[in-house]
């Protein structure tokens, strides 16, 4: 079975400073795809940011960029200039064919 | 602009009664899910309907039981609810293999 780690809990960061994320995956699987969901306390599940596991570029948007490593199986995400609006549960995800795994999420706290 | 409706938004039940949670999308997506979120905890998918017609167990499929009514409609039925079935619903959907799946509000159901 695929499974999804996120092994911090909680993390902090100041506001404008730049947080790094962590999450590991398992799979045997060559062909599949990573996400990074934000959860806001409205309970909204919100895409951050999407990586096919075929592309070696590591995706960027805007202030939210991922240091993806197929071979350690790795896939953190890096959010630059942090605002107090990034303040949420994050949810690393994988997805090969029709299921989505979810990680057990990171609480970022943004502090002003 | 509605994207993906569930209802209701909350909801308090009583330990034998059942609860049929609707969910309904206008994206014309093929897919659809159920997931429950229980705290300290990612996402778990419940069912899935990778198309109409068809539906498939998912990680935590015991206690529920789902209906893929047309292209836009899924429901989740708890026949006779229990305690450990209190969690925040979320019903999600999506137009491709591999593309993000698109998340409704959730419900927050609770089993008294």
């Amino acid at each position: 079975a695929q499974t999804v780690t996120q092994s911090q809990p909680e993390m902090s960061v100041q506001e404008a400073e730049t947080v790094t994320l962590s999450c590991t995956y398992d799979t045997s699987e060559s062909d599949y795809y990573l996400f990074w969901y934000k959860q806001p306390p409205s309970r909204q599940m919100i895409l951050v940011i999407r990586q096919e596991a075929y592309k070696q570029q590591n995706a960027t948007e805007n202030r939210f960029s991922v240091n993806f490593q197929k071979a350690a199986k790795s896939f953190s995400l890096k959010i630059s200039d942090s605002q107090l609006g990034d303040a949420a549960m994050y949810f690393c995800a994988y997805m090969v064919g029709s299921r989505l795994t979810f990680g057990e999420g990171t609480q970022l706290t943004v502090n002003p | 602009n509605a994207g993906v409706t569930q209802t209701p938004k909350f909801q308090v039940l009583k330990t034998g009664q059942s609860m049929t949670l609707q969910c309904a999308q206008d994206m014309n997506h093929n897919s659809m899910y159920w997931y429950r979120q229980d705290p300290g905890m990612g996402l778990r998918l419940i069912y899935y309907s990778a198309s109409e017609g068809t539906t498939d167990k998912g990680e935590v499929p015991n206690g529920y039981n789902v209906s893929r009514l047309n292209k836009r409609e899924f429901s989740l039925r708890l026949e006779s609810a229990a305690p450990s079935q209190t969690s925040v619903y979320f019903c999600a959907s999506r137009l491709k293999p591999h593309q993000p799946q698109h998340f409704g509000d959730g419900t927050r159901l609770s089993i008294l």
